[in-house]
């Protein structure tokens, strides 16, 4: 159990256009994801913590209105990078939060920004 | 808020050896302290946990040991195999009565090398 999927796992789009990620809990259901971003050779650095049926919490530095979250149902969480330029280009993981603290991790999306 | 930091970035082993890697936190409130393991493009998979009231878990060649009073905790992991080569993350967990939504603070990462 515990399987997290998402949705494209590559992309590469233009700069200035917006890309949507999606993150889905396949066997369980997840009040709660988070959005990770990992640039190559780093840590996992969090973005935003998504809470079903209510506005995103964001980590400090990160810009709401650029990173788009949704989280429409318990199984669903979507984020979208608007406007996206070559500096928004990573490695963009999310995770669905199962009982008090556990996380399971999607595979990711590597995005591109030409 | 929560700082996670990691020792050490690399380390590489013969096969057969053992790795220890250790992590140390700053919010003594944290409860929670998972070990992910990284593979080269691919999603971190949890290996081990430990809860802010055990010392010490193991599963067969993974042990974690946490030291609440000095804020540390390690991951120990016996006979190395190649296929143990990978980057290890450390995390912490803040209470949600921190406001912390269960949300993980995580290490550096640790390159592990295990040559055959």
């Amino acid at each position: 159990g515990a399987v997290v999927s998402q949705h494209p796992s590559r992309v590469i789009c233009k700069s200035g256009t917006s890309v949507k990620i999606e993150c889905r809990s396949l066997d369980f259901q997840a009040t709660t994801m988070f959005w990770y971003r990992q640039f190559p050779k780093q840590s996992l650095m969090l973005m935003a913590t998504s809470n079903e049926g209510s506005k995103a919490t964001y980590e400090q530095g990160v810009e709401k209105d650029k990173f788009l979250i949704n989280h429409a149902s318990l199984t669903l969480s979507t984020l979208t990078v608007t406007s996206a330029h070559p500096e928004d280009s990573s490695f963009y993981i999310c995770s669905a939060g199962r009982g008090e603290n556990e996380q399971f991790f999607g595979p990711g999306t590597r995005l591109t920004v030409l | 808020g929560e700082n996670v930091e990691q020792h050490p970035s690399t380390l590489s082993v013969q096969e057969g050896d053992s790795a220890v890697i250790k992590c140390t936190y700053s919010d003594s409130a944290s409860n929670y302290f998972p070990w992910y393991k990284q593979e080269l493009g691919k999603r971190p998979q949890l290996i081990i946990d430990i809860r802010s009231n055990v010392g010490e878990k193991k599963d067969q060649r993974i042990a974690v040991t946490l030291n609440k009073t000095a804020k540390h905790f390690s991951l120990h992991i016996t006979e190395t195999q190649p296929e143990d080569s990978a980057v290890y993350f450390c995390a912490a967990s803040p209470p949600l009565f921190s406001g912390g939504y269960n949300k993980l603070i995580f290490g550096a990462g640790t390159r592990l090398a295990v040559h055959p």
